[in-house]
């Protein structure tokens, strides 16, 4: 198994472009989720998906969109980028029995806006 | 609402050293606690967690993590630190019974090891 892989590992924008970070994972997770890492902040938790066809806002969800069309792919979405979205992004998927509430992180994109 | 604190940015031991990395947490029920590593450019690595029974979790790598109720607390412990240790660690929790599998992240604590 892959497990989770994201697609591109780095990426510049300039401010006001848009871009989609994909994620896919092949464990069969229901659960997949966007974090992003800054320095000294820990992990925000910008969108989850409980299902296909199910997602939900975290806790920093502004400028950001997603989708869950199949079980495999959590795409995130970003609008209009701006300076504040430089940060590094990190898929996750979890599954629901056995290994339940562990997550399993993909290795990363590191984006900057300028 | 629930939370979790590391309350330290870097923790440095040498190696051989026995190595304690502290984290408390603040849930209203009952929790799940987990513990992850991040080596550089990585992303995050399970590491163990505690969901009931034994209070005393063996991870990966020789880790272990003691669960205090009484003290809110579930600090990770190794009892002789590698230079290969040297990482980025993060604490995590999750309130139970939870709905979605929400999880809260501390803000890591950077281990060195030094040789």
């Amino acid at each position: 198994n892959a497990g989770v892989t994201q697609t591109p590992k780095f990426r510049i924008l300039k401010i006001g472009q848009s871009m989609t970070l994909q994620c896919a994972q092949d464990m069969n997770h229901n659960y997949m989720y966007w974090y992003r890492q800054d320095p000294g902040m820990g992990l925000k938790l910008i969108y989850y998906s409980v299902g296909a066809g199910i997602t939900d806002k975290g806790e920093v969800p502004n400028g950001y969109n997603v989708s869950r069309s199949t079980t495999e792919d959590f795409p995130l979405r970003l609008e209009l980028a701006a300076p504040s979205q430089t940060s590094v992004y990190f898929c996750a998927s979890g599954g629901l029995a056995g290994g339940a509430d562990t997550q399993y992180f993909g290795p990363g994109t590191r984006l900057t806006v300028l | 609402a629930q939370s979790v604190a590391q309350p330290e940015d870097q923790v440095n031991v040498a190696e051989g050293n026995p190595l304690t990395v502290k984290c408390t947490y603040s849930v209203s029920g009952n929790p799940y606690l987990f513990w992850y590593v991040q080596y550089p450019n990585r992303g995050l690595q399970f590491l163990l967690k505690y969901i009931t029974g034994d209070n005393l979790v063996k991870g990966s790598y020789g880790f272990e993590a003691e669960f205090n109720k009484s003290q809110t607390s579930f600090h990770l412990k190794k009892p002789s630190a590698l230079v290969s240790d040297s990482a980025l660690y993060f604490c995590a929790v999750r309130d139970r019974p939870g709905g979605y599998q929400k999880v809260t992240f501390g803000i890591g604590t950077k281990l060195q090891v030094i040789p």
